[in-house]
């Protein structure tokens, strides 16, 4: 109950497409969903975040879609860069848990 | 620079050898926490400090020893290791232990059990 599940583990996307990663789990007690970014060498960096009271965040070109009933939630990465090639990690907490559930990650590769 | 600073950056040791993991942050945070990364796998909740004191064990062998001698230092103390302990090991602050203070990571620590 405490899993977030991941998907897809590796991504490629062409410059200028759309990168869509999505999450689900199974504890409706979880009330914060962050995205964190990771790239080599570094450690994983707060992305964009949301609480299931709302749909839909977005951030300059990320965007983070929120389906409560599914449990389920996705990011979403428009006009995808190079630059934007990183590890990504959806996560979820509770405030009762007090902690940060991560899930597998997505290795995202953006092609010129 | 993160505000959290680990060290070292790699560390290759022998199973019968006592190493330790050193972690600094400069963020005025009070919750700390130790996270082992492997390949394909998600990152495992090790320990958590909330004001010095220890509030998390995830059931880590003991073979993982943390120290936290104040609210900007953290340090896993590693001996007899064995190889799947191999992985990258991070370190994070928060304001809070919420997950809604938002975790800052260091770089991490690349371990190589030989």
């Amino acid at each position: 109950q405490q899993q977030v599940k991941q998907s897809p583990q590796s991504l490629i996307v062409q410059k200028g497409g759309i990168s869509i990663i999505n999450c689900a789990y199974e504890n409706t007690a979880f009330d914060y969903f962050p995205w964190y970014q990771q790239f080599p060498g570094k450690g994983p960096a707060l992305l964009i975040a949301i609480r299931p009271d709302v749909s839909e965040k977005k951030e300059g070109r990320f965007t983070i879609s929120f389906n409560k009933s599914a449990k389920q939630f996705s990011l979403h990465i428009m006009d995808s860069q190079p630059g934007d090639s990183a590890t990504y990690f959806c996560a979820a907490d509770s405030g009762g848990y007090n902690k940060l559930i991560f899930g597998a990650g997505t290795r995202l590769a953006v092609h010129p | 620079e993160t505000g959290v600073t680990q060290t070292p950056r790699h560390l290759v040791m022998g199973m019968t050898n006592k190493k330790s993991l050193k972690c600094e942050q400069h963020l005025g945070h009070n919750a700390m926490y130790w996270y082992k990364q492997s390949a394909k796998k998600p990152l495992e909740l090790m320990f958590v400090y909330n004001f010095k004191e220890q509030t998390e064990n995830n059931s880590v062998p003991s073979r993982f020893s943390p120290e936290c001698p104040n609210s900007s230092h953290l340090f896993l103390h590693l001996h007899t290791l064995q190889p799947e302990d191999s992985a990258l090991y991070l370190c994070a602050s928060s304001q809070g232990t919420g997950g809604t203070d938002g975790y800052t990571f260091g770089s991490g620590t690349r371990l190589t059990v030989v």
